[in-house]
């Protein structure tokens, strides 16, 4: 198993310009998220899916979209890049969130992403 | 007040020593508790959960206080391969209509394991 995959390892945009960072992973996991993670800051939670089908918003989703159209990925979609999202961004998955309960978060390896 | 505080360190400590780390929380709701481990430039990966009559895993012991609301990380015989941040983690139940879990990450505490 993969886990969980994360392109590209290295991003750098010009304010303005639009992509896609990709998260795929591997474990049948129900549950998937987008954390950006930025010095003094700890993770905050961006957008978050149960499944296929279904995205809702975490703590800072301003100027960013997500899509969950198959359990296996969960693209994170940054549509006007400005100088405050240059950031670390890490995507999730766990099995499933089951009531008042979770389960490990399985992490992928990070986009550096520097928005200039 | 911060949801989850953690003092960043770093705490620089010779090798085989003991060292602990707390993190406190600021919602008495907060329902379950971990700590993540963070190489350098990496992502982070659990290291244990934090259960309420307290647990051990090898050199590491996690405990939960609830009337203080703080959780704590202790490493006996310390190994240079455990320098890293620790991240603690807090999740708080808001819901259904809230969101449902909600997941805190502490800024870490950074260990240097030093010979």
């Amino acid at each position: 198993n993969a886990g969980v995959t994360q392109t590209p390892k290295f991003q750098v945009l010009k304010t303005g310009q639009s992509m896609t960072l990709q998260c795929a992973q591997d474990m049948n996991h129900e549950y998937m998220s987008w954390y950006r993670q930025d010095p003094g800051m700890g993770l905050r939670l961006i957008h978050y899916s149960v499944g296929a089908g279904i995205t809702d918003q975490g703590e800072v989703p301003n100027g960013y979209n997500v899509s969950r159209s198959t359990t296996e990925d969960f693209p994170l979609r940054l549509l006007s890049a400005a100088p405050s999202q240059t950031s670390v961004y890490f995507c999730a998955s766990s099995y499933r969130t089951s009531g008042q309960g979770v389960y490990e978060q399985f992490f992928g390896p990070g986009t550096r992403l520097t928005v200039l | 007040r911060k949801e989850v505080e953690q003092d960043p360190g770093p705490f620089n400590v010779p090798e085989g020593a003991t060292v602990a780390f707390n993190c406190t929380y600021s919602n008495s709701a907060s329902q379950s508790f971990f700590w993540y481990r963070q190489d350098c430039r990496k992502e982070p990966k659990l290291l244990m959960s934090v259960y309420s009559s307290g647990n051990e895993d090898g050199r590491f012991t996690a405990q939960l206080n609830r009337a203080s609301q703080y959780i704590s990380l202790l490493i006996r015989d310390s190994k240079l391969s455990d320098s890293a941040t620790y991240l603690c983690v807090v999740n708080t139940w808001e819901g259904l209509t809230g969101g449902g879990n909600k997941l805190t990450f502490g800024t870490g505490t950074q260990l240097k394991v030093e010979l």
